[in-house]
């Protein structure tokens, strides 16, 4: 059974940086991209970013690049993403999906990022 | 304003039919990149529905169907149950810019 487990969301101040975490079980992770998709309160789905399997190429949308880092570590069956120069828009449910072709087949619970002061 | 158009919500009586619409352009849906879709109760994981446009994974009844034409994609529910009020988001790709994956505003359905 594929599961995802998201931690590290928390309350930090606007220009902070916050580390999330995705524990991954159930499949071969290393076979798989994986990816962050928000859904801020009250909003819809937004994709954030993702990587590919190996971590040599990474992706991000337009409104977290240069600020947010996605990686992995496929020994650890676990994917991260650093999150830098934190602003209030960027408060949001978290969620941890795995890729399979074009789209996301599992998700895990979502983990809460507030950016506030 | 999402790259992926959809209506903000739409509402059935039980055992109804409804169809949730899905309007992109010609760097995403009509370029030829697939739709999936997720159905979304909230304080839950979202669930993929539907994939690459037509296909439902395993478990998901067959009450649900997905179509695509040209630049738009559509969302079907036949026999509706009130256990299928939630959020339904469709997602693709966009090859703008340095390329994305897209989803929809979301449609909230509403069993009567």
């Amino acid at each position: 059974e594929v599961q995802l487990l998201e931690s590290g969301g928390d309350l930090v101040q606007p220009g902070g940086s916050l580390r999330l975490s995705c524990a991954a079980s159930g499949f071969t992770f290393s076979n798989y991209a994986m990816s962050w998709v928000r859904q801020a309160p009250g909003k819809g789905l937004e994709w954030v970013s993702l990587i590919t399997g190996s971590g040599a190429s990474t992706y991000y949308a337009a409104s977290v690049k240069d600020r947010f880092t996605i990686s992995r570590d496929n020994s650890k069956n676990t994917l991260y993403l650093q999150m830098n120069s934190l602003r209030a828009e960027d408060t949001a449910l978290y969620y941890c999906t795995k890729r399979s072709a074009g789209h996301f087949d599992f998700w895990g619970q979502g983990n809460l990022v507030t950016v506030s002061s | 304003q999402s790259v992926l158009t959809q209506p903000p919500s739409v509402s059935g009586a039980p055992g109804q039919r409804v169809t949730i619409s899905c309007t992109g352009s010609s760097s995403n849906i009509g370029a030829g990149y697939d739709v999936h879709w997720y159905q979304h109760l909230p304080g839950t994981a979202p669930k993929l529905l539907i994939y690459e446009n037509r296909n439902r994974p395993s478990g998901v009844p067959d009450r649900f169907s997905g179509s695509k034409s040209g630049t738009s994609a559509s969302l079907a529910i036949t026999g509706l149950q009130p256990e299928d009020e939630a959020d339904y988001y469709c997602q693709s790709y966009d090859s703008s810019l340095s390329g994305s994956w897209v989803f929809g505003g979301g449609t909230q359905l509403t069993v009567l």
